[in-house]
């Protein structure tokens, strides 16, 4: 199993970016992921999570309103679209699949991570 | 929100010591807490889910326990490959906030 995440850079202030997750080696369909991120040298914050079915959603509060987390079960691949991104947001976005249906669940598959960069 | 409280943030210890790591949770979170450890540079890994159940692969020396609000992560023989830092996470409630993490040093 394993996650490949893309779609990381260097973005200006408010600018957006859509980071991308692809599944391969076994079918993402049938576990929540979540998106978790880890700012310079500091620890690690859960930032969104989607069921299986895509029917739930998930955010921290400090991406409400700018992320929207999405997946498309046929191409196995979790999105994170982000949105008035801030210096704040910089981080290395780690894409991870939950070990059960919901988020209710450890992630047991991480992929290696997307180094996103908000600076002007 | 539910908060996630480790303890300590930092620890020596030397290999084959046994050593544990407290995290505590805000309110009753039943057994839906997890432990991951983290080396430089690399992702994180699930070490035990559900406060007490080893992810397939991992060392029988480690070793969760804990209840609704008090959780412990016990390594029994420090390995030279457990120098590494340690974050619980809840999964009871949305956000499914993590602890600020253990770094455990030599």
């Amino acid at each position: 199993v394993q996650l490949v995440e893309s779609g990381g850079g260097l973005i200006q202030p408010g600018g957006s970016l859509r980071l991308s997750c692809a599944a391969s080696g076994v079918s993402s369909s049938n576990y929540a992921m979540s998106w978790v991120r880890q700012a310079p040298g500091k620890g690690l914050e859960w930032v969104s999570g989607i069921s299986w079915s895509s029917g739930t959603t998930y955010y921290a509060d400090s991406v409400k309103g700018r992320f929207i987390i999405s997946r498309d079960n046929s191409k196995n691949t979790l999105y994170l679209q982000m949105k008035s991104l801030r210096a704040e947001d910089t981080a290395i976005y780690f894409c991870a699949k939950h070990n059960a249906v919901g988020p209710r669940a450890g992630m047991d598959v991480w992929g290696q991570g997307t180094t996103v960069t908000v600076s002007s | 929100d539910i908060q996630m409280t480790q303890s300590p943030s930092s620890l020596s210890a030397s290999v084959g010591d046994r050593v544990t790591i407290t995290c505590r949770a805000s309110q009753r979170i039943s057994t839906y807490l997890n432990w991951y450890q983290q080396k430089p540079g690399k992702a994180p890994q699930l070490l035990i889910y559900d406060e007490s159940n080893l992810q397939f692969g991992v060392p029988s020396r480690f070793s969760g326990s804990g209840s609704e609000t008090d959780f412990t992560l016990t390594i029994s023989g420090l390995q030279p490959e457990d120098f590494a830092t340690y974050y619980c996470q809840q999964s009871f409630s949305s956000p499914y906030n993590f602890g600020q993490g253990t770094k455990l040093e030599i």
